[in-house]
Formats: C-alpha cells, structure tokens, sequence
C-alpha cells in the first residue's frame, strides 16, 4: 500500500504555543488529505478535510482558526494548532487519498502533549 | 450520516480460540468498509479493505463479511494468539468522496 509520513512523531510544547505537524504522501499524489484526533481510548474523529489548492472543509464543531489545515501541494499537508492548551493534548492521524479515492492511507499519528 | 457501532467494547479470549468482533453502521448505501488494527499508542494498520461489491474478504487467520441490507460486518480471528491483542477498528465510507466514519473499537486480549 501506499506510505504516509507524519512528522514529528511526539510533541510536548508549552500552553500558549503553536504546533505544526506535517503529513506526507511519500509514493503518491494526494489530492485528498484528511486530519483525524483521538482521545485516550476513543476512536478516531474527523477534524477535516483538504483538497490540494483548496481551504480545508471543517467538522461541525472544529475551530478552523485553532487548527489551521494548508494542503499546499499534492504530497504534503499541515496542521497547524495555534495557541495549544491542555484540552489540545491528543493523537493527530493524517490520511490522505490519491486522485480516484479508492483508499485512505493513514499516517502513522502525532502524539501532542501540551502542559 | 454515517455512524458506526462496534460491539463489544473489550472481549478476552483464551489462546487458540476463534472469535467474532461486530461492526454495524447506519447507512447502507456504502461504498467500503475497512478493518484496522491499533496497538497502544500506534498508529493504524490496516487489516482488510472490503468494497461494496464484495461479501467478503480474507486475510491468513482473519476474515471479514459484508452485508450491506443488515448494516453489519464482521472480523473473524482464527485460532487467536497473544499477538493478536489490539483494538480493532471498523470504518466505513458512505460514498467515493466521504471519509472513512470509525467505531469506537474493540479491546482485544488474547491470554496465553
């Protein structure tokens, strides 16, 4: 299957900075990238989706200007978390689909721990 | 909306045995459905990827059905060993252009 990068694989920062991670198609073009969360034994909730050139499409209840999503080209996406606090503190899991979106591949999540 | 129910929550097995993990979801008109593996802290590794065309589809000791006019899918594990021990993850996608929607999983603990 196709690989997906995250990187960095484990954060801590301090409340009131922000965080970037990155997610990467390494074999492929995706034209479709998506961010996922997870809390501590919860599943995974879709945050949003990217389309590469194009804003990210926000789920209800996600604040666009807290995560900021850039799909600026077909192998690489960003999260960004602005102004992290404590409630920030999860596991963020990229995905990403080529053109035809048969599949999503999945990276391989970053850990945010936010004091 | 789709939404995904996976029961149930936590299952311990003796090594060796076979068993049945259950996933239903809401809207049948489904375009696949996909199995994933997590281990504490990791990441996802996908197990089986299911179209809607297919009843099923297998994968050495794990098979996974598909029937889409009772909402339901399920994962059978043969002959399970300690390795084994995970949460299990179904999702589904409702059309070519959504996400995959996941269940809340299933802790798995297979005792040697």
């Amino acid at each position: 299957g196709a690989v997906v990068s995250q990187h960095p694989s484990r954060v801590i920062c301090k409340s009131g900075t922000s965080v970037k991670i990155e997610c990467r198609s390494l074999d492929f073009q995706a034209t479709t990238m998506f961010w996922y969360r997870q809390f501590p034994k919860q599943s995974l909730m879709l945050m949003a989706t990217s389309n590469e050139g194009s804003k990210a499409t926000y789920e209800q209840g996600v604040e666009k200007d807290k995560f900021l999503i850039n799909h600026a080209s077909l192998t690489l996406s960003t999260l960004t978390v602005t102004s992290a606090h404590p409630e920030d503190s999860s596991f963020y899991i990229c995905s990403a689909a080529g053109q035809g979106f048969d599949e999503q591949f999945f990276g391989p999540g970053t850990r945010l721990t936010v004091l | 909306k789709q939404e995904v129910t996976q029961i149930p929550a936590a299952l311990s097995v003796p090594e060796g045995e076979n068993l049945v993990l259950n996933c239903s979801f809401t809207d049948s008109a489904i375009y696949n459905l996909q199995w994933f593996r997590q281990d504490p802290g990791k990441g996802l590794t996908s197990l089986l990827l299911i179209q809607s065309s297919q009843r099923e589809q297998t994968s050495g000791r794990l098979n996974a059905s598909l029937d889409k006019s009772s909402g339901r899918s399920t994962l059978y594990i043969a002959a399970s060993q300690p390795g084994d021990s995970a949460t299990y993850l179904c999702a589904a996608r409702s059309s070519g252009n959504t996400p995959l929607v996941f269940g809340k999983g299933t802790r798995l603990s297979v005792i040697a």
